[in-house]
């Protein structure tokens, strides 16, 4: 009930089309979902992040979408670039009891080429 | 702010050999998490403090991992014995508690460790 569940595993896009990555959860006591995006070497960085009490969720060009009852939200990535070219991680936590706690997703690897 | 900062940045260490790991959160963040990175694994959470008392420990492997917080700026880590299979990279991330409870987490980047 804790895990959630990424896809695809990997990613390879066309510089300019959209990068979609999938997630899903089993337990519906989750009240936060962010995106993090990690470079090689470094430390994931939050990208954005929703609460369920809404359906989407822009920031530039990333956008995340939330289905409340299929208990499934994704990433959309519109005018992918190269320099997107990262692993992305969902995850789902629980703001409202501010345990703090974060259960992330196994990461996309994606690849934007030129 | 320099951010969370983590040390060492890679370790090579043999097998039994004890390991520290140390992080530096973020000064004023009051929540402080160990996730270790594995290609098979992804990210798992190790253990998390609140205000330096540990809240969560129910992802450390087994006896061999422990975890300390002697106060708001320093944590470590340690692996005693040290095995292969403990080969990943470990992060540590600080957050503090804004408005919604929303948790933003800030990284560390990483201890590489490898066990030989």
């Amino acid at each position: 009930q804790q895990q959630v569940k990424q896809s695809p595993q990997s990613l390879i896009v066309q510089k300019g089309g959209i990068s979609i990555i999938n997630c899903a959860y089993e337990n519906t006591a989750f009240d936060y979902f962010p995106w993090y995006q990690q470079f090689p070497g470094k430390g994931p960085a939050l990208l954005i992040a929703i609460r369920p009490d809404v359906s989407e969720k822009k920031e530039g060009r990333f956008t995340i979408s939330f289905n409340k009852s299929a208990k499934q939200f994704s990433l959309h990535i519109m005018d992918s670039q190269p320099g997107d070219s990262a692993t992305y991680f969902c995850a789902a936590g629980y703001a409202s009891s501010n345990t703090g706690k974060l259960i992330f997703g196994q990461g996309t690897t994606l690849q934007v080429k030129p | 702010d320099a951010g969370v900062i983590q040390s060492p940045r890679h370790e090579v260490t043999e097998m039994g050999q004890e390991v520290t790991l140390r992080c530096k959160p973020i000064s004023g963040h009051d929540y402080l998490f160990w996730y270790r990175q594995t290609m098979m694994r992804g990210l798992e959470l190790l253990i998390y403090f609140n205000n330096n008392v540990p809240i969560d420990d129910s992802g450390m492997p087994e006896d061999r991992f422990s975890a300390k917080m002697p106060n708001a700026s320093f944590s470590t880590l340690k692996i005693q014995p040290s095995e292969p299979r403990d080969s990943a990279v470990y992060f540590c991330a600080s957050s503090r508690l804004v408005r919604f409870g929303h948790h933003g987490y800030t990284f560390g980047s990483g201890t590489r460790l490898t066990v030989v």
